[in-house]
């Protein structure tokens, strides 16, 4: 079974801090996604990470997986009210494309 | 996520009657995922399928559960005899391709309450 463990699982941080959250496994994944999830709603694909060592940036947000491929970060810079909600990484294996979530981290960014 | 649609939104059902969760892929979209989230826990994968086939019901319980996605019409996960410990969000998600890297597209997800 591979286990996906996201950290830490709980934020809260001031307006215009900077933070990162960490994903992290000890299997090996073909690509790694981010999605951020609010109350109420599913979650949304933030990126995706194929190459290891990639990194990938969105705005304010900066994504990068591990050399390896086992692990990716989240850093989020000048974070805004907007950014609040429930941040879960999944890693995917190629074949058919069975992907395994994290737990997630939940952030609340306080203005 | 207005491209996958799932309804209802929200589901109330007394314990022994049987739940109907229904998801309509992203247009275009032949693959479907469908996944449980609880309180506290993550997503996790229940079953996968292609239009009339089952590729992954892994993660399906082994009784009770069950899914389809037929040739017309939304994909349906059907839970007969509820209990308790089914109330959970259920989420559906969809691709354009099972293999690769293709992304997966989320509905808003049922809620689903057992009296």
């Amino acid at each position: 079974t591979q286990l996906l463990e996201q950290s830490p699982q709980f934020l809260s941080i001031q307006e215009g801090e900077n933070l990162t959250v960490y994903c992290n496994s000890s299997s090996v994944f073909s690509s790694l996604q981010w999605y951020r999830q609010e109350p109420g709603e599913g979650p949304v694909l933030l990126v995706t990470v194929v190459t290891g060592g990639e990194v990938k940036k969105l705005k304010r947000l900066t994504f990068q997986f591990g050399d390896a491929r086992k692990d990716s970060s989240l850093h989020i810079t000048a974070a805004q009210p907007g950014d609040t909600g429930l941040y879960l990484c999944a890693g995917a294996n190629g074949g058919y494309q069975k992907v395994t979530f994290g737990i997630g981290t939940k952030l609340q960014v306080i203005p | 996520n207005a491209g996958v649609m799932q309804n209802p939104r929200h589901l109330v059902r007394r314990r022994g009657q049987e739940a109907r969760l229904r998801c309509s892929p992203m247009k275009g979209h032949s693959h479907v995922y469908w996944y449980r989230q609880l309180p506290e826990e993550g997503l996790k994968f229940m079953v996968y399928l292609q239009k009339e086939n089952i590729i992954d019901e892994s993660g399906m319980p082994k009784e009770r559960f069950s899914a389809e996605f037929p040739k017309e019409g939304p994909s349906i996960l059907r839970i007969q005899q509820v209990v308790r410990g089914d109330s959970a969000a259920y989420f559906c998600a969809s691709s354009s391709q099972g293999v690769g890297n293709q992304p997966q597209h989320f509905g808003d997800g049922t809620r689903l309450s057992i009296l």
